[in-house]
């Protein structure tokens, strides 16, 4: 069945380290974005990507990076410069103009 | 730019009773609207979409929402509540041909079903 992966769905780091988050589909889609979701502020667009070898910074941008050297694959890491990376972080894909998005189901990182 | 604003960031309802999540939105053309459910540490699932044609559109679960042009509305709705409906609801907005197509989303309204 086609879908969308994220992996680990928990993770834990250290202050200061830099920790890379996996997110895969087979869906075919064009276009892959990264969301942040804190309590009661929904979800913050980190970065996304059109198409393979390009991305753009969303709202939140800051001690994040992402790379697209493959349509399949849109891997987020979040860097020591992150002042507060603990939060739930969700990847999704979307076929074409306007459709609606495919989630993930998230990864929780928590800083220890 | 677009923007959604969803009132009320927690609803509580009996067990049978109608469900209404609002949702209401800005955009400078007609926009393409969402809505989307997620359970406790999980992703967000597609509940129904809007894009064009018929104004009320029926979605999985039981849910519809109607899209409101005059009142820039496009609430959720449910006739009688289950259980297994407690969750957390965000409402999206898109707009046709600009934006990079990327939807944005509102806040969420977390609904309780009481028994």
């Amino acid at each position: 069945d086609g879908g969308i992966t994220q992996s680990p769905k928990y993770l834990f780091r250290k202050e200061g380290q830099n920790v890379t988050l996996s997110c895969e589909q087979n869906l075919n889609h064009d276009a892959m974005y990264w969301y942040r979701q804190d309590p009661g502020q929904g979800l913050r667009l980190i970065y996304y990507s059109q198409i393979v070898n390009d991305f753009q910074k969303g709202d939140i941008a800051e001690g994040y990076s992402v790379s697209r050297e493959k349509k399949e694959s849109f891997p987020l890491t979040v860097t020591s410069a992150q002042k507060n990376p603990t939060a739930f972080y969700l990847c999704a894909s979307q076929p074409g103009q306007n459709n609606g998005y495919t989630f993930g189901s998230g990864t929780r990182l928590t800083v220890v | 730019a677009q923007s959604v604003t969803q009132l009320g960031s927690h609803v509580s309802v009996s067990e049978g009773a109608l469900v209404l999540l609002r949702c209401n939105y800005s955009s400078s053309v007609p926009p393409y609207l969402f809505w989307y459910v997620q359970y406790p540490n999980q992703g967000l699932q597609l509940l129904l979409k809007y894009t064009t044609g018929a104004t009320l559109v029926k979605g999985i679960n039981g849910f519809e929402a109607e899209f409101k042009k005059s009142e820039t509305s496009f609430h959720l709705t449910k006739p009688s509540a289950h259980m297994s409906d407690a969750a957390e609801y965000f409402c999206a907005v898109s707009v046709p041909g600009g934006g990079g197509n990327k939807l944005t989303f509102g806040t969420g309204t977390q609904l309780k079903v009481e028994l």
